[in-house]
Formats: structure tokens, C-alpha cells, sequence
């Protein structure tokens, strides 16, 4: 039974640059969400996809944009990369729309020049 | 001021010993508690699940306490293993889901 697979595990980019992470959620789940972690901080809350829409969002500004495919595996799009951007980007899917109980990928960690 | 608030720690203990990590979270109306463990560059993993009569799974107690909305987290005889950063966990209304920042616990032979 696959769990939560992320691609891909590590990425450089320069500021101003576009990037797009991908997430396959665990089998059976329909509900993915994504956060950002950096370093020293717990993850933060960038947004939730279930049935192919944004369902609730953080507080993250436009440039983080995401989708959910029909087979419910997802992408976080980020555009106009800041410095500030550098950490990992976490998945963690779910089943039902809920997050009681969510399974974390094992993240991709971008770095941003 | 922080929606969830833990202490960053690190908690430097022996093996065999007691620790306990508290969280407190700001919004009353939150409705769902965990903690979280996340080893050196790893994925969070759920530990457990925090409900109000208070709950334990082996060496591990939750207890919550929503009159003065504070979590806490009780490892008792310590191993080694238990190294990492434990991360409290709390999810509001509707799906957002908010971490804390985490505790970080060292257990040292």
C-alpha cells in the first residue's frame, strides 16, 4: 500500500523563477492539503483540495496556487519565487474532506537563490 | 498572538525519565486536538489523538483541557527513540489545520 509520495525530494530555484510540487495522496484518500515548514517552525497551513477544489486557504498570498486531478494526486504551483520561500513543502492526504486523521508525504524541500 | 503556543524546549532528559510538553491554543471554538512527532528531517507523524476525558497509549498520556484551552503530553520512562520534535496540533471549524511550532526532546543514555 503506497503512502503519500511527493516529487520532487529537493528543487533550486532563483528568486523571480515558477515552481510546481506534486503530490500523490495515499491509496484511497481524496483530500489533499499542503504546508509549508521552515526551519524551526512547525508546518503552516497553505490550503486544502477535495473533489477537485480549493476548499479552505491560509494565509498565503496569491502566488501559491494549487490543483487536484481527477485521480485525486495534487500540485502546489509557486510563482514570482521570494528568498523567502526556502522549506519543505509538505503533503498530507486524508479521506472524506476531514483531517482528523492525515498522512504526510515526505516533502520536498525547495531552496530559493 | 500565536494560535497555538508550545514551548520550543529543547528538553535535554536521561532515559527513564518523565517529561511533559504543554500547548496552549487561542481559539475556543477549536473542536480537534493531536500531537504530532517529526524526527531530523522527516515527515510529521501522528502520535496521538487528544480527547477530553484524557487518553494514553503505552508510555504516552494526553490530557486536554478546554476550560483554559491548554494540551499537554506525558512520556514516561524515556527512551532513546523518543528523540525528536513534538508538534501540538489543533484543527478549527471547517479544514484548516493549525501546528505548533514544536518541542524539541533530547533523550540522552
Amino acid at each position: 500500500d503506497a503512502g503519500v509520495t511527493q516529487s520532487p525530494t529537493h528543487l533550486i530555484k532563483t528568486r523571480g523563477q515558477q515552481v510546481t510540487l506534486r503530490c500523490s495522496p495515499k491509496s484511497g484518500h481524496d483530500t489533499v492539503s499542503w504546508y509549508q515548514q521552515a526551519l524551526g517552525q512547525g508546518p503552516q497551513f497553505i490550503f486544502q483540495y477535495y473533489e477537485e477544489e480549493e476548499r479552505q486557504r491560509g494565509n498565503f498570498p496569491d502566488r501559491f496556487s494549487g490543483h487536484q486531478f481527477p485521480n485525486y494526486s495534487s500540485e502546489l504551483n509557486v510563482n514570482a519565487l521570494l528568498l523567502g520561500d526556502s522549506a519543505l513543502y509538505l503533503c498530507a492526504s486524508s479521506s472524506g474532506g476531514r483531517t482528523d486523521t492525515q498522512y504526510f508525504g515526505p516533502g520536498t524541500r525547495l531552496t530559493v537563490l | 498572538r500565536k494560535e497555538v503556543e508550545q514551548d520550543p524546549g529543547p528538553f535535554n532528559v536521561p532515559e527513564g525519565a518523565t517529561v511533559a510538553f504543554n500547548c496552549t491554543y487561542s481559539n475556543s471554538a477549536s473542536q480537534s486536538f493531536f500531537w504530532y512527532r517529526q524526527d531530523c528531517r522527516k515527515e510529521p507523524k501522528l502520535l496521538m489523538s487528544v480527547y477530553s476525558s484524557g487518553n494514553e497509549d503505552g508510555r504516552f498520556t494526553a490530557q486536554l483541557n478546554r476550560a483554559s484551552q491548554y494540551i499537554s503530553l506525558l512520556i514516561r520512562d524515556s527512551k532513546l527513540s523518543d528523540s525528536a520534535t513534538y508538534l501540538c496540533v489543533v484543527r478549527t471549524g471547517g479544514f484548516k489545520t493549525i501546528f505548533g511550532a514544536g518541542t524539541r526532546l533530547f533523550v540522552k543514555a
